[in-house]
């Protein structure tokens, strides 16, 4: 069964803490999603990624946060330094990347839970 | 630009009766719309979709949803609820080019005994 697999699934941490999350996307997905999800702001997107390259990451704040692909199998976000506001929960997702645009299905991890304190 | 309106925070029904979410979008391309469904601490799940073809669409656990697009609406419905329904549900479109989606703020489904 294919799944998008997200670690760590919780986290606690301290202000200040560097804090990083990794996905392994679906075998055989060339695009890539970051979304964090808040009660006050809902689903947000954070990055994309398609064939391992950047495509948007207009939604993430460049001073603290990064992310990168360093392979086709592992997504990286990484938040330094974490501050409060970013306990959330934050979701990989991962799509084939056929025909691009077309609706494609993007399947969702299970989240990593961050909580800074 | 794309945007979604799910109209509703929180609904409730009865256990047997009618599940009906709604949901409104903007699209400036021909959109893609999506419902996923995401229970207590766990991700989305997509439940069903429309690309292009049939405008009543059919998904997981009984639910089906259509697509009008005079009414830029795409509701969700399931003529009998069941108590494991549950959950949160979100809307989303893409489309343009790219597979990004834009969710809606979700709607809160609670099942009445």
């Amino acid at each position: 069964d294919a799944r998008v697999t997200q670690t760590p699934r919780h986290k606690v941490t301290e202000m200040g803490q560097e804090v990083t999350m990794r996905c392994q996307p679906i075998l055989g997905h060339n695009t890539v999603f970051w979304y964090r999800q808040t009660m006050m702001q809902g689903l947000e997107l954070l990055a994309y990624f398609r064939n391992r390259a950047p495509l948007d990451d207009s939604g993430m704040p460049k001073d603290r946060f990064s992310a990168e692909m360093p392979d086709a199998t592992l997504a990286t976000l990484k938040i330094q330094p974490s501050e409060p506001r970013d306990s959330a929960v934050y979701f990989c997702a991962s799509g084939p990347g056929r025909r691009a645009g077309s609706g494609n299905t993007i399947y969702f991890g299970e989240g990593s839970w961050l909580t800074v304190v | 630009a794309q945007s979604v309106t799910q109209l509703g925070s929180h609904v409730s029904v009865s256990e047997g009766a009618l599940v009906l979410l709604r949901c409104n979008y903007s699209s400036s391309v021909p959109p893609y719309l999506f419902w996923y469904v995401q229970y207590p601490n766990q991700g989305l799940q997509l439940l069903l979709k429309y690309t292009t073809g049939a405008t009543l669409v059919k998904g997981i656990n009984g639910f089906e949803a259509e697509f009008k697009k005079s009414e830029t609406s795409f509701h969700l419905t399931k003529p009998s609820a069941h108590m494991s329904d549950a959950a949160e549900y979100f809307c989303a479109v893409s489309g343009g080019g790219n597979e990004k989606l834009t969710f809606g703020t979700g709607t809160r489904l609670t099942i009445i005994p």
